[in-house]
């Protein structure tokens, strides 16, 4: 079955950028999203079709797409950022999601 | 705006079947998919399956055998059920909208979420 890959945590320092990968077979000929989650809330969709952003997203959230890899990258990151980010794509009509990555502002 | 909030029993025995409940206020159910995702305590985000309004639905294969989602379009509502529980269908649940646009389906919509604890 397809599976999304994404490491567990990232650590990054306010200012700095973030950058989050989700590794799955051949993902770069799917389209890839990317939901936030803050504690206690419900997940947000941040990027669409691999680089889009939804109105009201901050333009230093950025999406990429390629080979067996989507990346989101958080530029400038601000203490707000915080969150679990998950990644999604479709399989044959399946919705899979990644296994989560913890981002901490140290 | 368009708020969805599910509904039903926090606390399900095992064996028996979780019903859950989304209703869409400030829109309607037509023309979208809608669907069901959860969420096991400090774990990671399932999807069960969507259903779209006229009633066609796909679901995740390997809880295919056990779930069910259902639309009533007159009351603006689609539902859960989900067979045979046991403990690891603990999990809090969401209902969310998928919206389909240029060609990809994105969950751009979402319920607060539900806890379901499974237990006797």
């Amino acid at each position: 079955s397809f599976e999304l890959t994404q490491p567990p945590s990232v650590s990054v320092s306010p200012g700095q950028t973030a950058s989050i990968t989700c590794s799955g077979d051949r993902l770069g000929d799917k389209l890839a999203s990317w939901y936030q989650q803050k504690p206690g809330q419900s997940p947000a969709l941040v990027i669409y079709q691999n680089n889009k952003r939804p109105s009201g997203i901050p333009e230093r959230f950025s999406g990429s797409n390629s080979g067996n890899t989507a990346t989101l990258t958080i530029s400038g990151t601000q203490a707000m950022d915080e969150a679990d980010y998950y990644c999604q794509a479709w399989d044959t009509s399946t919705g899979v999601f990644g296994t989560g990555t913890k981002v901490t502002v140290l | 705006q368009v708020q969805l909030q599910e509904s039903g029993p926090g606390l399900v025995k095992p064996s028996e079947t979780l019903s859950l409940t989304c209703t869409v206020s400030g829109g309607s159910v037509r023309s979208y998919y809608w669907s069901w995702i959860r969420q096991p305590p400090g774990k990671g985000l399932e999807w069960i399956g969507y259903i779209y309004y006229t009633g066609s639905t796909n679901y995740n294969p390997s809880l295919k055998s056990r779930v069910t989602i259902s639309v009533d379009t007159s009351k603006d509502q689609f539902s859960l059920r989900l067979s045979s529980v046991t403990a690891t269908d603990t999990a809090v649940y969401y209902c969310a909208r998928l919206y389909h646009g240029s060609g990809s389906y994105n969950f751009d919509l979402w319920g607060q979420g539900t806890l379901v604890t499974v237990s006797s």
